[in-house]
């Protein structure tokens, strides 16, 4: 089975403008939750999604959206970009009998300058 | 609230055991997780273990957790120079998993 994938790989941005990532869970994995990564606050949960619905949220500003559509493909968005959101942004999917498994892609390295 | 607190470095000789340890607050964690990360990559699901259980073995990785003391620790035997990465301990809360800052493992040849 194909891993999980994220397009793109890397992308650079500038202060202001907004971005949208994308993620492909593992064929037959149905919940989707996206995590930021920085050096200074690590690994950080963003949100969830099952089913097309937000499950669960993090504590990131309005800012941060996602959603999920119903090949359970995902998709998340920063508008008003700031330099803090410079991070690996790294999606993970898990299998319907097994929720508690998470399974990471490669990740997006978004670069905001 | 939810914490998770790993030692930042380890450093070990190849053919050595190495054994990271991870201490964690959040005593309703249903389960409990080790991730690895090479550079430039994404995070790879080693093992877990639930927290029903005090160990669990799969080939060279040894988990062992302490329920009482909220301690879980990686041992993994015979490390190789391939086992150099960074090692995170995670545990479940609320359905999102809360990571520790990682363990830099180096293996020296």
């Amino acid at each position: 089975k194909a891993g999980v994938t994220q397009t793109p790989r890397y992308l650079i941005k500038t202060r202001g403008q907004q971005v949208t990532l994308s993620c492909s869970p593992i064929s037959g994995h149905r919940s989707v939750s996206w995590y930021q990564q920085t050096p200074g606050q690590g690994l950080q949960f963003l949100f969830e999604y099952f089913s097309e619905t937000q499950r669960n949220k993090g504590n990131f500003p309005g800012r941060f959206s996602g959603r999920q559509f119903s090949n359970s493909r995902s998709e998340m968005n920063v508008s008003t970009l700031e330099l803090g959101d410079s991070a690996l942004y790294l999606c993970a999917s898990s299998p319907r009998d097994r929720v508690y498994e998470q399974y990471f892609g490669p990740g997006t390295r978004l670069t905001v300058t | 609230g939810e914490d998770v607190e790993q030692s930042l470095f380890l450093s070990v000789r190849e053919g050595d055991s190495s054994v990271i340890n991870c201490t964690y607050t959040d005593s309703s964690s249903t389960y409990l997780y080790w991730y690895k990360q090479e550079p430039g990559a994404g995070l790879q699901l080693l093992t877990y273990i639930f927290s029903n259980m005090d160990m669990k073995q799969d080939q060279r990785l040894t988990v062992l957790l302490n329920k009482k003391d909220k301690h879980l620790s990686l041992r993994i035997a015979d490390t190789q120079t391939g086992d150099s990465a960074i090692y995170f301990c995670a545990e479940s809360s609320g359905g999102k998993l809360i990571f520790g800052q990682g363990t830099e493992l180096s293996v020296k040849p």
